[in-house]
């Protein structure tokens, strides 16, 4: 099952560039969804959550289209400490307590 | 900060072993989970609990099983190692309600079966 789909990348792009990553999901009653930031050869970390008004953070905005049922990240001003593979993930409400990850886009920022 | 600590950060196993992976949270949360990532697959759940003694099985059982005796440790246990069970293990916990704000990981264990 492909519960949470996203766009594999690898998304190249400049300093200083803005990047959005999308992601779909599945659920329609999914409840909660977030943003993890992995780097290579690290373990996940949770970047942010997504809240249904669309959140911000620094350079890092996420959205959430609940009647499209897609996610967004969007990166401003990119650094090179940007790259690395962001997963969307996803709560879905019939799974108890599972988190559903996505398989990841890839960033690569360049000097 | 929440830890989960996983035992080891690489292991080498020859096939048919036995193998234990151990995880061990500080934060006294109640659900507890294992995945493995492999490339181009991500992250697949393989069993995880919301309890001591209580487990479920997630997406790929098949070839492990668990163990929770303690609220702060879930061991995951390769019965019979083989070669396809090389990958990237992960470790995760959090509260029940914090299944809202997602997880915790582990620094994950490499697992390369020979």
């Amino acid at each position: 099952r492909k519960e949470v789909e996203q766009d594999p990348g690898p998304f190249n792009v400049p300093e200083g560039a803005t990047v959005a990553f999308n992601c779909t999901y599945s659920n329609s009653a999914s409840q909660s969804f977030f943003w993890y930031r992995q780097d290579c050869r690290k373990e996940p970390k949770l970047l942010m959550s997504v809240y249904s008004s669309g959140n911000e953070d620094g350079r890092f905005t996420a959205q959430l289209n609940r009647a499209s049922q897609y996610i967004s990240l969007l990166i401003r001003d990119s650094k090179l400490s940007d790259s690395a593979t962001y997963l969307c993930v996803v709560n879905p409400s019939n799974s108890g307590y599972a988190l559903n990850f996505g398989k990841g886009t890839s960033l690569l920022v360049t000097p | 900060d929440v830890k989960v600590t996983q035992s080891s950060r690489y292991l080498v196993k020859r096939t048919g072993e036995k193998v234990f992976l151990e995880c061990v949270q500080d934060m006294d949360h109640e659900n507890m989970f294992w995945y493995r990532q492999d490339p181009g697959l991500g992250l697949r759940l393989i069993y995880f609990s919301y309890d001591v003694k209580m487990k479920e099985k997630g997406d790929i059982p098949e070839g492990y099983s668990v163990s929770r005796e303690k609220k702060e440790r879930f061991s995951l246990i390769l019965e019979s190692a083989s070669t396809n069970q090389t990958s990237m293990y992960l470790c995760a916990s959090s509260f029940p309600a914090q299944a809202n704000y997602g997880y915790t990981f582990g620094s994950g264990t490499r697992l390369t079966v020979v």
